[in-house]
């Protein structure tokens, strides 16, 4: 079974920061996804991405497959940015039920 | 709104009583899924399905029983409710496989076992 480690797990910043948020896994995946969960609030899935950087406003999200790794960053951060970054990853050849889970990244903005 | 809906949002239960979470989705998606959320882990699997009238156990099963009886609504039971199952469930799908497609998620149900 895959392990994904997620880093850091606490990150408090300042409005207009850049931010990256760090996503490591063990086993070859064919895809990593990145959710985002608001404060008592539903899930979001934000990129699903199988290889090189995928942006949509201010978010980017980079993999890189031979390393493992994977990087969400935030530009210009504003408070309502304020949420859980969950990352998952579908190992190779994997089923249904094949998404392991990240146990989030806690992101706090200040204004 | 499209989207995938759960009800109810909150319940309390002591234990041994038995309920129903009710997850249903306008999407026309094959694949459904039960996750509960627990502090300081990461979503687990329950249950999921790959259709109408088929079921399958995910990383967590015990104590839940699953039904799809039709393509838009998954159904997780709680027959005799245990404070372990005091979590935040989510009910998600996707038009294929997860992690093939992206997942659309219910807004979470609160499940409090006293």
């Amino acid at each position: 079974k895959n392990e994904v480690e997620q880093s850091p797990q606490n990150l408090t910043a300042q409005e207009g920061e850049f931010i990256t948020i760090n996503c490591s896994y063990s086993v070859g995946i064919s895809a990593l996804h990145w959710l985002q969960q608001h404060p008592g609030g539903g899930i979001v899935s934000l990129f699903m991405l199988s290889s090189g950087k995928k942006k949509h406003g201010r978010l980017i999200a980079t993999i890189n497959i031979q390393e493992k790794h994977s990087s969400l960053h935030i530009t210009a951060s504003h408070p309502r940015d304020s949420a859980v970054y969950i990352c998952a990853v579908r190992e190779s050849g994997g089923g249904a039920d094949g998404l392991t889970f990240g146990k989030g990244t806690h992101l706090i903005i200040q204004p | 709104n499209a989207g995938v809906t759960q009800t109810p949002k909150f319940r309390v239960l002591k234990t041994g009583q038995s309920m129903t979470l009710l997850c249903a989705q306008d999407m026309n998606h094959e694949y459904m899924y039960w996750y509960r959320q627990d502090p300081g882990m990461g979503l687990r699997l329950i249950h999921y399905s790959v259709g109408e009238g088929t079921t399958a156990k995910g990383e967590v099963p015990d104590g839940y029983n699953v039904s799809r009886l039709k393509k838009q609504n998954f159904l997780l039971g709680l027959e005799s409710a245990a404070p372990s199952q005091t979590s935040v469930y989510f009910c998600a799908s996707s038009y294929q496989a997860s992690g093939a497609n992206v997942l659309t998620f219910g807004a979470g149900s609160r499940l409090t076992v006293l």
